[in-house]
């Protein structure tokens, strides 16, 4: 069946570095790939996403960068800041509906 | 724009009662509603996805006569979990997807603040 994988689970940074999360999908028709952040008890909010006819896309200190071929996403945050800090989901999928990765926790000490 | 509400935000019923949960999209019209569930720290599980005038669609291990989903209207889509039992204690999300016009188009999910259900 369809299944996004995704890591890592955990990621700590300092304040102003980087942060980096990768996700693989298996299936081939998914053409539609979201970044969504849920900070603690609260909803899911979309924060980027990416088509399949685009490699990359970008929006201030957040981007999203697709390899159709290798079936692989990756959400990059430059300069990050503690509130930041939050669960991160990528998602892929169409229309139809979409199948979450497993989460990664992003920790931003100050 | 684009905002979904649910209700209720909690709740906690006995077991072998039934709970239902209403998801509703307030400033647009949405043909096609999704249910998850989402343990503790963990990922969203589609459940079902619920089209307007039609029946559900049931992922893959999920009773479809334990979680009875409606959408009588473009607005509105519930979810009744029947005859609870605490296993079905969890956090239920649901989301709206939009429709053509919206900025995300036909493919962004706008999501509820979901229902926590405790079955005691």
């Amino acid at each position: 069946g369809e299944n996004v994988e995704q890591h890592p689970s955990t990621l700590s940074v300092q304040e102003g570095d980087s942060a980096v999360i990768k996700c693989t999908y298996s299936d081939s028709a998914s053409n539609y790939f979201p970044w969504y952040k849920q900070e603690l008890g609260k909803r899911p909010q979309l924060i980027i996403d990416i088509r399949s006819n685009v490699g990359e896309k970008k929006d201030q200190r957040i981007a999203v960068t697709l390899n159709k071929t290798a079936k692989h996403f990756s959400l990059h945050i430059t300069e990050t800041q503690p509130e930041d800090s939050a669960v991160y989901f990528c998602a892929a999928g169409n229309t139809d509906k979409l199948i979450f990765g497993t989460g990664t926790r992003l920790q931003v000490f100050p | 724009g684009a905002v979904v509400s649910q209700h209720p935000s909690r709740v906690i019923c006995k077991s072998g009662t039934s709970v239902k949960i209403e998801c509703r999209s307030l400033d647009f019209q949405a043909t096609t509603m999704f249910w998850y569930r989402q343990f503790p720290k963990k990922s969203l599980m589609l459940m079902a996805t619920s089209n307007e005038g039609s029946k559900a669609t049931y992922e893959q291990g999920v009773e479809k006569d334990k979680f009875l989903i409606n959408h009588a209207s473009l607005t509105l889509s519930t979810l009744t979990v029947t005859s609870a039992h605490p296993e079905d204690s969890s956090f239920y999300i649901c989301s709206a997807r939009g429709a053509p016009g919206l900025a995300g188009g036909r493919y962004e999910q706008y999501f509820g603040p979901g229902t926590r259900l405790t079955v005691t």
